[in-house]
């Protein structure tokens, strides 16, 4: 099946500080989506995007769909500690019923 | 708003046990979707159902089973439970023709011991 790179695998940074990830496929996207998960919770939709090059805000967080279309990019500005998860990026995983497949996640640590 | 539920949220059971994970959205959409989760592996898809009584295979659907009998409820069935099938199972749910934008449920941990 497609594979998504996402990287890093994990960080630990001070509150304040700002934080990017990214996500790169092997084959053309024409989405992307960026979800959180909370310890011991679902997945939630933070960033949906459609379009090559397009930006999309959502509070301090701030997501890019690359120009190639193969890859992806998260930024968070000002961490704070509830911003403390998983995030994982993700795009259709294949031609039927809008299966998606996941990157492997970024594990984001925000020390007060 | 958008809600999909899980039946429990924790669940222990022994090797050899028949287990039964239900799934409820009340978003009346067509799609559903269990995946599995384990540390540094992602979201691996079970199975998916795309309407009532219709379903496929994941990547992983060895050792599980499905059953969509109702648009809203969809069960994740593992017929004779093993401790490899130990993980986060995670239920989602998609509106055909809405973008591959999946919601998910909070989770259920299952332990095989």
């Amino acid at each position: 099946g497609q594979q998504l790179n996402q990287s890093p695998q994990s960080m630990f940074i001070q509150e304040g500080e700002d934080v990017s990830m990214n996500c790169t496929s092997s084959s053309i996207f024409n989405t992307w989506l960026w979800y959180k998960q909370d310890p011991g919770e679902g997945p939630v939709l933070l960033i949906a995007l459609y379009k090559a090059g397009e930006l999309t805000s959502n509070g301090r967080l701030t997501a890019q769909f690359g120009i190639t279309r193969k890859d992806s990019f998260l930024n968070i500005s000002a961490s704070i500690p509830s911003d403390v998860g998983i995030y994982f990026c993700a795009g259709p995983g294949g031609t039927s019923y809008g299966k998606l497949t996941f990157g492997q996640g970024t594990i984001l640590t925000v020390h007060p | 708003d958008v809600k999909v539920t899980q039946s429990s949220r924790y669940l222990v059971k022994r090797t050899g046990e028949k287990v039964f994970l239900e799934c409820v959205q009340d978003m009346d959409h067509e799609n559903m979707f269990w995946y599995r989760q384990d540390p540094g592996l992602g979201l691996r898809l079970i199975y998916f159902s795309y309407d009532v009584k219709m379903k496929e295979k994941g990547d992983i659907p060895e050792g599980y089973s499905v059953s969509r009998e109702k648009k809203e409820r969809f069960s994740l069935i593992l017929e004779s439970a093993s401790t490899n099938q130990t993980s986060m199972y995670l239920c989602a749910s998609r509106r055909t023709g809405g973008g591959y934008e999946q919601y998910f449920g909070p989770g259920t941990r299952l332990t095989v011991t």
